[in-house]
């Protein structure tokens, strides 16, 4: 499966929108792109996942590029209890997910 | 649905004690799957199961771990002896049969602190 490529943390106010970059430039064809997220003390929740197209469901917003080499899981009105490490896995074949060191997402009151 | 269920949810045990975490998949899901999360080495995948079957351990860091999966509503993982280096967050996560995408449902996960 291919890696991926997070910044290890970032800010964003309340009530704005939070853009969630992830680089996996080694991506192949078949793998899906897979965001979870994991507030302090929980197990990791399902946000969202991906093949090409761009994705949406209640919780966020996946936008793939073109050439799948990068992904943004977008929050559209981040609160607070939206604080939490965001995790961006891409998965193939293989049949375990495989969890990198993900993005600490702080939002600001 | 009540979701993944662990227990127990904390854990405090001496060095050479044995330790049995438990956990409940969702009704309906059939694969199963046991998680290490510690500061150093991030969440790891310790072995999942497939119909009660063990499909890869390969992630059990030595023998002294065992897992189990006797029915499809009900695993154990056992660690025996436990030792302090053993200490970290394990949760369970369930996937729904015939699912042809990898979302997994976590449960609150067990803290296990060996002394």
């Amino acid at each position: 499966d291919a890696k991926t490529t997070q910044p290890p943390s970032m800010d964003c106010a309340e009530g704005r929108a939070a853009n969630l970059p992830c680089n996996h430039s080694t991506i192949s064809g078949n793998e899906y792109v897979y965001w979870y997220r994991q507030i302090h003390s929980q197990g990791p929740q399902y946000i969202i996942h991906g093949l090409k197209n761009n994705e949406t469901n209640e919780m966020a917003s996946l936008i793939i590029t073109e050439d799948r080499k990068s992904s943004t899981l977008i929050l559209p009105h981040a609160t607070l209890r939206d604080t939490a490490v965001y995790y961006c896995i891409v998965k193939g074949s293989a049949r375990q997910l495989t969890f990198g060191s993900g993005t600490q997402l702080t939002v600001l009151p | 649905d009540a979701g993944v269920i662990q227990s127990p949810r904390h854990e405090v045990t001496e060095m050479g004690q044995e330790v049995t975490l438990r956990c409940k998949p969702i009704s309906g899901h059939n694969s199963l799957f046991w998680y290490r999360q510690t500061m150093m080495r991030g969440l790891e995948l310790l072995i999942y199961f497939n119909n009660n079957v063990p499909i890869d351990d390969s992630g059990m860091p030595e023998d002294r771990f065992s897992a189990k999966m006797p029915n499809a509503s009900f695993s154990t993982l056992k660690i025996q002896p436990s030792e302090p280096r053993d200490s970290a967050v394990y949760f369970c996560a369930s996937r729904k049969a015939g699912a042809s995408t990898d979302t997994q449902y976590f449960g609150p996960g067990t803290r296990l602190t060996v002394l």
